[in-house]
């Protein structure tokens, strides 16, 4: 049972460059999450999925796009890189039934140049 | 909308002291209220939570933390902190919209004095 991993672990990036960043939880769990971590401002939520096939906005999704395919998969997309979407991205994963504790995968550090 | 406030953006104690690390919440119903560490370069690990009943909850690691409605606080503390505590602690207000959706305070780091 590995929970939640992301990959890759490490990016830069030039601007305008685009990637996409995956999550994928072996927990069967039906919401999944993508939040940014930057300095003094504690994690702020990006996007997030309900389940298989649905998206939703959360407070910082300008930049953004994503994707849930297949349940267990959350992909982060970067269209057009900023140096402003240089941060640490974090993916989590929860149960349907509130409440649940989010469980956070370890991470993926991106950086804009 | 919710909010959380952790006052103290860096903590120093020494090692064997007690801890205390203090978070106020803003929200107009019951509160979901989470501790998480993030060690160096790690992910988020859950530490305590708090739904209801009980207002002392425990937690993994020997920390506890209590909720004090009539504050708005969730302080998380520790009577004994060992140098492998040094880390960053993020206090969190959940709600449902739609989802579950977690508010994460800034953060506090805590440095550990042998």
């Amino acid at each position: 049972n590995a929970g939640v991993t992301q990959t890759p672990k490490f990016r830069v990036l030039k601007t305008g460059q685009s990637m996409t960043l995956l999550c994928a939880q072996d927990m069967n769990h039906e919401y999944m999450y993508w939040y940014r971590q930057d300095p003094g401002m504690g994690l702020r939520l990006i996007h997030y999925s309900v389940g298989e096939g649905t998206t939703a906005k959360g407070e910082v999704p300008d930049g953004y796009n994503v994707s849930r395919l297949k349940k267990q998969n959350f992909l982060l997309g970067l269209e057009s890189a900023a140096p402003s979407q240089t941060s640490v991205y974090f993916c989590a994963s929860s149960y349907s039934s509130w409440p649940y504790e989010q469980y956070f995968g370890p991470g993926t550090r991106l950086t804009v140049t | 909308a919710q909010s959380v406030t952790q006052p103290d953006i860096h903590i120093t104690v020494s090692e064997g002291a007690s801890l205390e690390l203090r978070c106020n919440y803003s929200y107009g119903a019951t509160p979901y209220l989470f501790w998480y560490v993030q060690s160096p370069g790690q992910g988020l690990q859950l530490l305590l939570k708090y739904f209801s009943g009980d207002t002392l909850v425990q937690g993994i690691k020997g920390f506890e933390a209590e909720f004090k409605r009539s504050q708005s606080s969730f302080n998380l503390r520790k009577p004994s902190v060992h140098w492998s505590d040094a880390a960053e602690y993020f206090c969190a207000v959940g709600a449902y919209q739609g989802a579950q959706k977690l508010v994460f305070g800034q953060g506090t780091r805590l440095t550990i004095n042998p």
